[in-house]
């Protein structure tokens, strides 16, 4: 058990819809990560937070959207959803102290059906 | 532009023998490397890492070797088992934070399916 969890682990929508995910990092963690696996890719980093504050974004579409909150649970909103959008995410907490690496932990992912 | 590129799908082994996961990467900042293991309906799990100023880490059954002029690494499993039936990515990121949030980001590489053959 890494400690990040992710809910719901299963979502089935519609096209034009939108959905939330949301996650909840490792107890201590202060980062948070959305990665997204479409089928037989690697994870495609989306967005980062940092204890509340964007820190880095990656491909993340327009219409997909995400914060940290105070209590740095985390949620993913995806909208105007496209059958594209069918995917594993995921979300990743790690704890920077800046005095070197410290690797990502992810939760089990939540997956993405678009109908 | 995939960074981080492992060009082996997949790979099957004997259960005993030596298993060798290969990993190359373009960019030249990268400097610290990882490698995860995923189990189906699971997320990845950390493995092992190893950072630029090594060329090799060991934990175990687990050794990452990484040969920088060459933008390469590769994972050895000595001997395979049967639960090391998963998929193996490799991750990479721009190394110590200095600051800059912004470089702990991991760009992973597509996969490799070991499968452990009993």
């Amino acid at each position: 058990d890494s400690g990040v969890t992710q809910t719901p682990k299963h979502l089935i929508t519609a096209t034009g819809q939108r959905v939330t995910l949301r996650c909840s990092p490792r107890s201590g963690d202060l980062s948070v990560y959305w990665y997204q696996q479409s089928l037989d890719q690697g994870l495609q980093f989306l967005i980062q937070y940092y204890n509340g504050e964007e820190r880095a974004k990656g491909n993340i579409l327009e219409r997909f959207s995400a914060q940290q909150f105070p209590d740095l649970h985390s949620e993913l909103n995806l909208s105007s959803l496209e059958l594209g959008d069918s995917a594993l995410y995921f979300c990743a907490s790690s704890s920077p102290s800046g005095r070197g690496n410290s690797p990502l932990h992810f939760g089990n992912g939540t997956r993405l059906t678009v109908t | 532009d995939q960074q981080v590129k492992q060009n082996s799908p997949s790979l099957s082994v004997q259960e005993g023998r030596i298993s060798i996961l290969n990993c190359d990467y373009t960019n030249s900042m990268f400097d610290y490397f990882l490698w995860y293991k995923k189990y189906p309906a699971e997320g990845p799990t950390f493995l092992i890492s190893i950072s630029s100023i090594k060329d090799k880490n060991e934990d175990g059954r687990f050794t990452v070797f990484l040969n920088k002029s060459a933008k390469h690494l590769s994972l050895h499993i000595v001997p395979s088992q049967p639960g090391d039936s998963a998929v193996y990515f490799c991750a990479a990121n721009k190394g110590p934070f200095r600051g800059d949030f912004g470089n702990e980001k991991l760009t992973f590489g597509t996969g490799t399916r070991l499968t452990i053959i009993p």
